[in-house]
């Protein structure tokens, strides 16, 4: 079945430093990427999202880049702020599957420090 | 803020007991989709609401789970007898399909603890 793979964390980084977090997934279709963030105590919010191989998803500077031929979408940020500390969710969902249920990696714990 | 809700956020009970999650989803979203998150780890798919009409639940959902979605607007995601093993956050999310692009939007979740 479908599935995705994330770098495990935690990934621990100082200001300003540049952030790249993997993620891999297994699909015998077409899926959609997303990215979600998990700030601590609260649900998951989208951080962005690709719907077909070569697109480039963006939103408060992370990007991440849908690439078909090596089956990833790894999320990066030039310069990673303190308030970006929360835990990153990789997903994908199948549009051969009429349900479109979101199937995601295990999250990757991120830490900036000052 | 009309992004999805959920109530209560935080849910503590003993086990055998039976309880009952709300989902509000985003008014206009024909889509409801219930998750649920253990610690460390990822959502788990448990099932779905096409407007008030439940398509697809997952092998996690046990029989002693069920959910409503009546008249398509907000859903209840029951647990009766509830186990330790029930414990976790669980997510709602709506979503409102165009075509062949369907992006979910997550509400706060409930975290359920069974003692």
């Amino acid at each position: 079945g479908d599935s995705v793979t994330q770098m495990e964390g935690p990934v621990t980084l100082s200001e300003e430093a540049f952030l790249t977090i993997n993620c891999t997934y297994t699909a015998t279709g077409y899926p959609s990427l997303f990215w979600y963030v998990q700030y601590p105590g609260e649900g998951l919010q989208l951080l962005l999202k690709a719907t077909k191989a070569d697109d480039k998803g963006s939103n408060k500077g992370f990007e991440a880049t849908y690439r078909k031929e090596t089956t990833s979408f790894h999320l990066e940020k030039g310069s990673v702020q303190v308030s970006d500390s929360a835990v990153y969710f990789c997903a994908l969902s199948d549009r051969r599957d009429s349900s479109y249920k979101l199937i995601f990696g295990s999250g990757t714990r991120l830490l900036v420090r000052p | 803020d009309t992004g999805v809700s959920q109530d209560p956020r935080h849910k503590i009970t003993k086990r055998g007991q039976n309880v009952t999650f709300r989902c509000d989803p985003i008014s206009e979203h024909n889509r409801l989709y219930w998750y649920r998150q253990t610690l460390g780890q990822g959502p788990e798919f448990l099932t779905y609401f096409q407007n008030e009409a439940q398509l697809e639940k997952s092998r996690l959902l046990s029989d002693r789970f069920s959910a409503e979605r009546p008249k398509g607007s907000f859903s209840t995601l029951e647990i009766q007898r509830t186990e330790q093993g029930d414990s976790a956050m669980y997510l709602c999310a709506s979503s409102l399909l165009a075509g062949s692009t369907d992006t979910q939007y997550f509400g706060p979740g409930t975290r359920l603890t069974v003692l």
